[in-house]
């Protein structure tokens, strides 16, 4: 069963720029959580989507987005990019039932601002 | 405050040391606990995950958890150099959010 599957692993953006990152879940998975890691803030929820609707969001400013399709497919964008943004950006999926099941994260996009 | 403490380590033991990590959290609210692990520059791993008070076993990992004292462990028995890594706590409400509260993460190394 194949896991948690990000785009693109590694990717320098300059100031201003705008990033669009992917997530595709694991098969059967319809919720899907992004999440941001820093080594000053560590790892901070962005927002969850679970059939294609956002259902939780995090406190990180208009600037982050995201949506969901309907192959539980995920991608978040990031507009006009501070240096601030620099992170390692994590999805995670999971069946999305209410109690008792497990998330699961992918190997995260790195992004550089510069 | 944070709502969840780790303490960030580094911590060094010997192979085959019984390795003891802990998370102390502040949200009652928390019911949901799991343990990743992280190596350098991958996604967190998951580990172990419980929903109720007491211990739970699965392999050379224990996890406990104490809800009257808002405090949770992980336990690596015979500890190897391959378990060298960063062990972060995650928890959540059991109320079908998806929003998980990380710990600062402890990062071990086991020499051998």
């Amino acid at each position: 069963k194949a896991g948690v599957t990000q785009t693109p692993r590694y990717l320098i953006k300059t100031r201003g720029q705008q990033v669009t990152l992917s997530c595709s879940p694991i098969s059967g998975h319809r919720s899907v959580s992004w999440y941001q890691q820093t080594p000053g803030q560590g790892l901070q929820f962005l927002f969850e989507y679970f059939s294609e609707t956002q259902r939780n969001k995090g406190n990180f400013p208009g600037r982050f987005s995201g949506r969901q399709f309907s192959n539980s497919r995920s991608e978040m964008n990031v507009s006009t990019l501070e240096l601030g943004d620099s992170a390692l950006y994590l999805c995670a999926s999971s069946s999305g039932q209410a109690s008792g099941n497990t998330i699961y994260f992918g190997e995260g996009s790195w992004l550089t601002v510069v | 405050q944070k709502e969840v403490e780790q303490d960030p380590g580094p911590l060094s033991v010997p192979e085959g040391a019984i390795v003891s990590l802990n998370c102390t959290y502040s949200n009652s609210a928390f019911q949901y606990f799991m343990w990743y692990r992280q190596y350098s520059r991958k996604g967190p791993e998951l580990l172990m995950y419980t929903y109720s008070s007491g211990n739970k076993e699965d392999g050379s990992f224990t996890a406990q958890v104490d809800k009257s004292s808002k405090y949770i462990s992980l336990f690596i028995r015979d500890s190897q150099p391959s378990d060298s890594a960063t062990y972060l706590c995650a928890m959540s409400p059991d109320t079908g959010r998806r929003a998980l509260t990380f710990g600062s993460g402890t990062r071990l190394q086991v020499q051998p």
